[in-house]
């Protein structure tokens, strides 16, 4: 997996947006971006992927540049729930199972 | 579903005694692996399986082991307990060769050695 950069830390009002974002500057043609978040001591969980173009699910958008070196996840409206430490993973799709954690943000929804 | 289920969810040791984390899955899912996870750091692969009976090495092996009997369960054992083995300690699976790797995790288990 390539090596992925993240910023330790983030705030967020409650109900703005969320932006997180995620560096992979080597990341390989093949190599897709996965989200991960771990909310307090419980297992991640899986947010979103994509390789090339944005993608959107009930839970998050994930947009990626052009050149793919850098890629934003998005939280619509943040609650308080989405307090969480968030993941990016650069991965291979097929062949290759294991994911590579990082040591992700820690996101914190301020009330 | 249960999803992936864990036992027990806290446990301390002695240095030195030998104990085995049970994960199962109900999901039937091929595929299998141990994290750990230490303050301050992301998640590191101890042990993975691809399938019953196939087991192999991931980032940090050292001082345990694993067996796949089965599909369902993926035991991992401390054969000696050692503080630098306190942690919290993850298992997931996934559906092989789907068209994306989404991993299921359960919920831990925080191992105390003292």
């Amino acid at each position: 997996d390539a090596k992925t950069t993240q910023p330790p830390s983030m705030d967020c009002a409650e109900g703005r947006a969320a932006n997180l974002p995620c560096n992979h500057s080597t990341i390989s043609g093949n190599e897709y971006v996965y989200w991960y978040r771990q909310i307090h001591s419980q297992g991640p969980q899986y947010i979103i992927h994509g390789l090339k173009n944005n993608e959107t699910n009930e839970m998050a958008s994930l947009i990626i540049t052009e050149d793919r070196k850098s890629s934003t996840l998005i939280l619509p409206h943040a609650t308080l729930r989405d307090t969480a430490l968030y993941y990016c993973i650069a991965h291979l799709n097929f062949g290759n199972e294991k994911l590579t954690f990082g040591t992700g943000t820690r996101l914190t929804i301020i009330p | 579903n249960a999803g992936v289920t864990q036992t027990p969810k806290f446990q301390v040791l002695k240095t030195g005694q030998s104990m085995t984390l049970q994960c199962a899955q109900d999901m039937n899912h091929e595929y299998m692996s141990w994290y750990r996870q230490d303050p301050g750091m992301g998640l590191r692969l101890i042990h993975y399986s691809v399938g019953a009976g196939i087991t192999d090495q991931g980032e940090v092996p050292n001082g345990y082991n694993v067996s796949r009997s089965t599909t369902e369960d993926f035991p991992l054992r401390l054969l000696s307990a050692a503080p630098s083995q306190t942690s919290v300690y993850f298992c997931a699976s996934t559906e092989a060769g789907r068209a994306y790797n989404e991993q299921f995790f359960g919920p831990g288990t925080r191992l105390t050695v003292l």
